[in-house]
């Protein structure tokens, strides 16, 4: 059972935008570094954000993240096909002294 | 570039044990926390264990304590993760993962992912 919870999946077509959101608690989230990973069908996941809103420079800006309280988004404006894959937030828990994955978010272009 | 190559996954009896080995490339991997992550076949990711560049601070996760054993070579740019005490739900591919820098906890994040290894536990 996973601290963190995201919905199951988003859709959207392509050219749209999507946001996914991240929801936990003041132990993890609200006072912790957010990161979000992709995971595309088949492959090892990919950060996409880290420090809750800061992109490698390999990353494309279409790729956003934010985070207030203890919520965590990730947008992703102008969907392509090739973003199709399962979306992780994650990040540490200070009461757990874990680090935590959120439940997984399937982005689906239609 | 940097590169993360897991090995030692394999088919093992519920119970028993199985060390994975992740060497690493590309990068002065005494610098750097090393963790591992896995991913149970259809489910998501899961934490499974951190060490810090210089081996002094390990955190496991809930389902794993007691029974893993992480640990560093950095004579060797490795990074071990010993597994005892197998069960089912422990078959997951197994990640090796870079963190950011040399320690662990609130700063951490994954910045680099080997391809995985395939740990099943069935009799």
């Amino acid at each position: 059972q996973s601290v963190l919870t995201q919905p199951p999946s988003v859709s959207a077509t392509p050219g749209q935008r999507v946001t996914i959101s991240c929801s936990g608690s003041a132990s993890n989230i609200q006072n912790n570094y957010v990161s979000w990973y992709q995971q595309l069908p088949g492959k090892a996941p990919k950060v996409l954000i880290y420090d809750n809103n800061k992109r490698p420079s390999t990353i494309p800006d279409r790729f956003s993240g934010s985070k207030s309280g203890t919520s965590a988004t990730l947008d992703i404006i102008g969907l392509q096909t090739g973003d199709e894959a399962d979306y992780y937030c994650g990040t540490w828990d200070s009461s757990l002294s874990s680090y935590v994955f959120g439940t997984g978010t399937k982005v689906i272009v239609l | 570039e940097v590169q993360l190559v897991e090995s030692g996954g394999g088919l093992v009896n519920p119970g028993g044990s199985l060390r994975l080995s992740c060497v690493a490339s590309g990068f002065t991997f005494s610098s750097f926390s090393m963790n591992w992550v896995r991913q149970a076949p259809g489910k998501g990711l899961e934490w499974v264990s951190s060490i810090n560049s210089n081996g002094n601070f390990i955190y496991y996760g809930d389902s794993v304590t007691g029974r893993f054993t992480i640990s560093r070579d950095n004579s060797k740019n490795s990074v071990y993760l010993q597994m005892d005490s197998l069960r089912a739900d422990d078959t997951a591919v197994y990640y090796c993962a870079r963190d950011r820098g040399m320690g662990v906890g609130s700063t951490q994040y994954f910045q680099n992912w080997g391809q995985g290894t395939l740990v099943t536990v069935s009799s």
